[in-house]
């Protein structure tokens, strides 16, 4: 079954609005990591955060992570249009372990 | 620091061939992962090396593949026979081994090999 589902599947927002993008996953896990695919090119890692801990920033990043719900949501404060991509959770049961996937969920930006 | 890099970008081959794909990690990352996204699926764990030794083969679909890293440092991946259901975009990640920094196991991502079979 899959570990990582994310919603919206897709969402479209106007330029310099927030951008709130929800995973959740079943089991257990030591990390949770979100990922952006720009079209046609890799995934370009933005924010880890452990199962010790609840919520982290970076830059116009906000990431929570709430185990209990086993869930996790990746706002985007002030979007632009170069935030126009795909998004994905990935989960790690252990540390130095795979990771287990969502679909991902495409975000637009509208200029 | 260059980042993860793969060859070729794209390949095309006919059903029966044989592709070897290949992946540089990031200098001094010990762990090195395989994973494949197919049409309209999410991305799927294939195996996990910790230096030159296959550490969780869990994923790989079957025995057409094979996956080598020699050394310890890049690693091949060859699907042969490929079969249809083969194409996808396959990527690698490597990330360090936990301890040798300051505990980052953040899994940094190549930009795929596009493989489509004919």
């Amino acid at each position: 079954s899959q570990q990582g589902e994310e919603d919206p599947q897709a969402l479209s927002i106007q330029e310099g609005e927030n951008a709130t993008m929800n995973c959740s996953y079943k089991t257990s896990i030591n990390n949770l990591q979100w990922y952006r695919q720009n079209s046609g090119r890799g995934l370009v890692h933005l924010i880890l955060i452990r199962s010790n801990e609840r919520e982290k920033h970076s830059g116009r990043l906000r990431v929570t992570l709430d185990t209990s719900k086993k869930s996790s949501s990746l706002l985007i404060t002030a979007s632009r249009a170069a935030d126009t991509a795909s998004y994905f959770c990935a989960t790690a049961r252990i540390t130095n372990s795979k990771l287990t996937f969502g679909k991902g969920i495409t975000l637009s930006v509208r200029p | 620091e260059a980042g993860v890099t793969q060859f070729p970008s794209h390949s095309v081959i006919e059903k029966g061939q044989t592709v070897t794909l290949r992946c540089d990690p990031i200098s001094g990352h010990d762990n090195l992962y395989w994973y494949r996204r197919v049409m309209g699926k999410e991305i799927k764990f294939l195996l996990h090396f910790v230096k030159e030794s296959k550490q969780d083969e869990s994923g790989m679909p079957n025995n057409r593949f094979l996956a080598e890293r020699t050394g310890g440092t890049y690693s091949t991946l060859k699907v042969q026979p490929a079969e249809l259901e083969d194409s996808g975009v396959y990527f690698c990640a490597s990330s360090h081994l936990l301890g040798l920094t300051s505990g980052t196991d953040t899994q940094y991502f190549g930009p795929g090999t596009r493989l489509t079979v004919l």
